[in-house]
């Protein structure tokens, strides 16, 4: 019973294209995140939502729109994508700021 | 000077020894430690977590902070092939709502 679960694992795609993924998370936190990983593996965060509320939109191009309709669940849409949108993202979940629990992961290739 | 910052590694230790993984950070975290291990191909998972100065052990691990020369540490004892990944040292902003990794150690462990 996956306790932070992102859908797609996968997606490749062309450049321009719109693309969105998807998370959930079964464990009651209040707080969900995007982070992203790139090919250094460096990991960064992108949004994060306490109580449905956005609290964090780091210097993240506004192509990039999160949504999250209720605390269990965060969604990331993303408009003409770009070969730099190439990375991880991963969806996190805390109870507060704290411990993070991280989903899978979804691997974007754009080409 | 980044706000958490990791010696990249790779750090390479023989089984049976101990793994020493070091972080610095400055003062725009506050202090709220964490470490995670990311396997390859894999999400972060949380190891442990440390909010007062000193040693906080958890099994073979063992987390120490030091606020006075701004340093976590994590401690692997009898390191085993399983414990080959990227280690990631994490903090907390000093707003407390954001949370900042490094850029993560990998640690090879040789049989």
């Amino acid at each position: 019973d996956t306790a932070v679960s992102q859908t797609p694992k996968y997606l490749v795609t062309q450049m321009g294209n719109d693309k969105s993924i998807k998370c959930e998370q079964n464990l009651g936190h209040d707080t969900m995140y995007w982070y992203k990983q790139d090919s250094k593996k460096f990991l960064k965060i992108m949004f994060s939502y306490n109580n449905k509320e956005l609290i964090i939109n780091e210097t993240v191009p506004n192509r990039f729109s999160p949504k999250s309709p209720d605390k269990a669940h965060l969604n990331l849409h993303i408009n003409s994508l770009e070969l730099g949108d190439s990375a991880v993202y991963f969806c996190a979940s805390s109870h507060g700021f704290g411990e993070l629990f991280f989903g899978e992961g979804s691997r974007l290739t754009v080409l | 000077q980044k706000e958490v910052e990791q010696n990249s590694g790779p750090l390479s230790v023989p089984e049976g020894a101990i793994a020493s993984l070091n972080c610095t950070y400055s003062d725009r975290v506050s202090q709220s430690f964490f470490w995670y291990r990311q396997y390859s191909g894999k999400s972060p998972e949380l190891i442990m977590s440390i909010y007062s100065n000193g040693d906080k052990e958890d099994g073979r691990f063992t987390a120490q902070l030091n606020k006075a020369s701004q340093y976590v540490s994590l401690l692997i004892r009898d390191s085993q092939p399983s414990d080959s990944a990227t280690y990631l040292c994490a903090a907390l902003n000093t707003g407390g709502f954001k949370t900042i990794f490094g850029a993560g150690t990998r640690l090879f462990v040789k049989a």
